[in-house]
């Protein structure tokens, strides 16, 4: 069964302190690994897809890498506005549809 | 070009009722998955479903539940008898094809009291 664990559940930033968000992922044939964000009463917000391990993406102050066991979302100067819950989902090869979430970081950025 | 959309925002319904929530695609995606929100628990994929065919209803219970996707209209998935464990948010997400991004309505908060 396909597994998706974030750490951690909860991180508290000051404005401008980086700081990384930790996406580890068990699954069958990776065809995909998506970050989205989610402000609270909201759907989730696509941000990117990564895969292939070595891969990154970037996108204002946030950068997505990817190896072949976990992703991370690295914040870099982060502001108040960048508060968020951040979920990872991972998409198997065979089913390629599904996907299969963790239960998010919640990001707090006190100015 | 408009988002996602799903109708009503939120739901309450009494225990034994139907609740039935909507979900219009993005234009010009065919493709559209239903995903449950538990309280404190990830997303649960449900169902996923293209024009007039359901392609994996795996994530849905076996009673009470059920969703279509006709030739004309939204995606509406249906909730017969309801329970309050059916409480929960509801998202809709659609894609231009099964390996495309998905992307993710605003939710139906239903409320079973």
């Amino acid at each position: 069964e396909d597994q998706v664990t974030q750490s951690p559940e909860a991180l508290r930033l000051q404005e401008g302190e980086s700081s990384s968000l930790n996406c580890s992922y068990t699954v069958s044939g990776l065809r995909g690994l998506f970050w989205y964000r989610q402000d609270p009463g909201k759907g989730p917000e696509f941000l990117f897809t990564l895969y292939s391990a070595g891969e990154e993406k970037e996108k204002e102050r946030l950068k997505a890498t990817l190896t072949k066991k976990e992703s991370f979302l690295h914040i870099t100067a982060p502001k108040p506005e960048d508060s968020a819950t951040y979920l990872c989902a991972v998409r198997r090869g065979g089913s390629n549809y599904k996907l299969t979430f963790g239960k998010g970081t919640l990001l707090t950025v006190n100015p | 070009n408009a988002g996602v959309m799903q109708n009503p925002r939120h739901l309450v319904r009494r225990r034994g009722q139907e609740a039935r929530l909507r979900c219009s695609p993005m234009k010009g995606h065919s493709h559209v998955y239903w995903y449950r929100q538990l309280p404190e628990e990830g997303l649960k994929f449900m169902v996923y479903l293209q024009k007039e065919n359901i392609i994996d209803e795996s994530g849905m219970p076996k009673e009470r539940f059920s969703a279509e996707f006709p030739k004309e209209g939204p995606s509406i998935l249906r909730i017969q008898q309801v329970v309050r464990g059916d409480s929960a948010a509801y998202f809709c997400a659609s894609s231009t094809g099964q390996e495309g991004e998905q992307y993710f309505g605003p939710g139906t908060r239903l409320t079973v009291t």
